[in-house]
């Protein structure tokens, strides 16, 4: 089946320092990638919706300069937290749409936990 | 490997009859199971969740099952309605994961 990885699994860093996390998709390519946050009570917020080659289109609230994405190629896309600060800490999770296949299957990667001390 | 697993990726249903989407995971440690709806163009909602301390948890039309010996779990949405017609995904979590299922597409017809 489509495996979606994320790297770092886990990563804490200090306030104010940028943090970058990767999402790629292993065996398929991605022509849209998406990025949620999980927030308390576990619900999902996506945060913005990234395609290959193009910006990605944030979801209002969403600060753009702040949570930095990059879809390079269409088995990458990156989160950049910059200038992270402790309410930023969260579990963040990437999911990807094949390229080619049935619309609206996602594969979530297993998500990556940032704590900002 | 995958760690959950929803082995039905459609399911078709009458209106006012019960749907039943099933998951199942391979991982002893997830202690938390959640169900999310998505429909097309949005992203994932959240819709009924249970601990793996219960085997049962209901919320109107929606009940979630846990079955920890055989590692299953499943949705129920009884009576299904039109507006149910979405992609289901089930999750599974622990400490420091949460895993996802591929979604199963429910379609409830009139």
């Amino acid at each position: 089946g489509a495996v979606v990885s994320q790297h770092p699994s886990r990563v804490i860093c200090k306030s104010g320092t940028s943090v970058k996390i990767e999402c790629r998709s292993l065996d398929f390519q991605a022509t849209t990638m998406f990025w949620y946050r999980q927030f308390p009570k576990k619900s999902l917020m996506l945060m913005a919706t990234s395609n290959e080659g193009s910006k990605a289109t944030y979801e209002q609230g969403v600060e753009k300069d702040k949570f930095l994405i990059n879809h390079a190629s269409l088995t990458l896309s990156t989160l950049t937290v910059t200038s992270a600060h402790p309410e930023d800490s969260s579990f963040y999770i990437c999911s990807a749409e094949a390229a080619s296949g049935v619309a609206d299957t996602q594969y979530f990667g297993p998500g990556t936990r940032l704590t900002v001390l | 490997d995958q760690q959950v697993k929803q082995n039905s990726p459609s399911l078709s249903v009458q209106e006012g009859r019960i749907s039943i989407l099933n998951c199942d995971y391979t991982n002893s440690m997830f202690d938390y199971f959640l169900w999310y709806k998505k429909y097309p163009a949005e992203g994932p909602t959240f819709l009924i969740s249970i601990s793996s301390i219960k085997d049962k948890n209901e919320d109107g039309r929606f009940t979630v099952f846990l079955n920890k010996s055989a590692k299953h779990l499943s949705l129920h949405i009884v009576p299904s309605q039109p507006g149910d017609s979405a992609v289901y995904f089930c999750a599974a979590s622990s400490v420091d994961k949460l895993i996802f299922g591929t979604g199963t597409r429910l379609q409830v017809f009139p």
